[in-house]
């Protein structure tokens, strides 16, 4: 069974159009993270949520907008997407924020997305 | 803030050699430590962690880590490398206590040569 998913694998879109991708995990964790990818393999953080609540928020544009209808969702809303979106995008998830358990990251296989 | 650093681009290594890929961390307080692999087109998985207790620690695929807090340092390694290694390795820290942000270093691509 897949532990996060991801949907879809890959998306190829022309610049100013709105895209999604979904992520779902079925851990039981009650956090989930979104993450960017660049061409370099970097990874930066985007946004975390705890149990439906925003807690990190890193400096992205306000286009790209998550959303978490419960906790084991989080799905991620590109809008007018611009050239430089294109990477690939990693859901993962954690059991819990605090010093009192481990947190380490489940990652799902990642969405690449390319603008064109 | 926390931060790792992953001071080698590329590691090389013969099969059947040892493999070691270095990680120096920043952070306040104690630090939760962790080592994951990606390999090409797939997501990132978890290959150990050093939380408390014992500064060697064991991980999946026969990966070890030792944590050095005089060194601020938890270098990943491997006695003897197989081909399948060969992958991309990230070293993470995050704090104690505060929230579950972690902090990546840029990355080591590991090439083992047949």
């Amino acid at each position: 069974d897949t532990a996060v998913s991801q949907t879809p694998k890959y998306l190829v879109t022309q610049m100013g159009n709105d895209k999604s991708i979904k992520c779902e995990q079925n851990l039981g964790h009650d956090t989930m993270y979104w993450y960017k990818q660049d061409s370099k393999k970097f990874l930066k953080i985007m946004f975390s949520y705890n149990n439906k609540e925003l807690i990190i928020n890193e400096t992205v544009p306000n286009r790209f907008s998550p959303k978490s209808p419960d906790k084991a969702h989080l799905n991620l809303h590109i809008n007018s997407l611009e050239l430089g979106d294109s990477a690939v995008y990693f859901c993962a998830s954690s059991l819990g924020t605090s010093g009192s358990v481990t947190g380490e990251l489940f990652f799902g296989e990642g969405s690449r997305l390319t603008v064109l | 803030a926390q931060s790792v650093a992953q001071p080698e681009d590329q590691v090389n290594v013969a099969e059947g050699n040892p493999l070691t890929v270095k990680c120096t961390y920043s952070v306040s307080g104690n630090p939760y430590l962790f080592w994951y692999v990606q390999y090409p087109n797939r997501g990132l998985q978890f290959l150990l962690k050093y939380i408390t207790g014992d500064n060697l620690v064991k991980g999946s695929y026969g990966f070890e880590a030792e944590f050095n807090k005089s060194q601020t340092s938890f270098h990943l390694k491997k006695p003897s490398a197989l081909v399948s290694d060969s992958a991309l390795y990230f070293c993470a820290v995050r704090a104690l206590y505060g929230n579950n942000r972690l902090a990546f270093g840029k990355g080591n691509q590991v090439v083992v040569i047949p």
